[in-house]
């Protein structure tokens, strides 16, 4: 069964600190990966995907195949950064997302 | 700009009552779907429709029930509401896509349900 695992429910980092979100995954198929964030009273968005090997606001994230990993990484936190970060699969045949546990991510200054 | 909206962003009900909780979305997407987040627990998919009148149970079906009647509108139905379904409910819609698609999903603000 597919499974999304993401260990920290709380990351805090200093302004200016590389940051690393964490992100484990388990799946059969070929995956499908995606990170999306939810600042404090916004909707849920999507702030990017592996298939199109982007950076998003300074974010990146790379699929290691080998560790079933995909971290999001930014190398200089800003306060603005402060938010709900969920990691998710695609699944389904291309339709449903299983998303992991979330990660809060508090940028102090 | 695609919109997806929901009917309240704060419901309180008491233990038993029916709740309807409606979801709308403008972008003519097949897919739509129902979560509950929950703190620690993340998202966690409810219900599942690709198309009117269809539906596909999601992780955590039960005490929920949807209905699809037009593409645009997707309901959440609580048939009797209990105080573990207080939680926040998010839907989201996206395209239909085939297995090597990787549709975005577009979330509405969410319904903070609490049930007394």
């Amino acid at each position: 069964a597919q499974r999304v695992t993401q260990p920290e429910k709380l990351l805090s980092v200093f302004k200016g600190a590389p940051v690393e979100l964490k992100c484990n995954y388990s799946y059969s198929g070929s995956p499908e990966l995606f990170w999306y964030v939810q600042y404090s009273r916004q909707r849920l968005q999507l702030l990017l995907r592996h298939i199109s090997r982007e950076s998003i606001k300074g974010f990146t994230a790379d699929l290691n195949k080998g560790e079933t990993s995909f971290h999001l990484k930014k190398p200089f936190a800003q306060e603005e950064d402060s938010a709900m970060y969920y990691c998710a699969l695609l699944t389904g045949g291309g339709n449903k997302l299983t998303f992991g546990t979330g990660t809060q991510l508090k940028v102090e200054l | 700009d695609v919109k997806v909206t929901q009917s309240s962003r704060y419901l309180v009900k008491r233990t038993g009552e029916k709740v309807f909780l409606e979801c709308v979305q403008d972008m003519d997407h097949e897919n739509m779907f129902w979560y509950r987040q929950d703190p620690g627990l993340g998202l966690r998919l409810i219900y599942f429709s690709y198309d009117v009148k269809m539906k596909e149970k999601g992780d955590i079906p039960e005490g929920y029930s949807v209905s699809r009647e037009k593409k645009e509108r997707f309901s959440l139905i609580l048939e009797s509401a209990s105080t573990n379904q207080t939680s926040m409910y998010l839907c989201a819609s996206s395209l239909y896509g085939g297995p090597l698609s990787y549709n975005e999903q577009f979330f509405g603000p969410g319904t903070r349900l609490t049930v007394l």
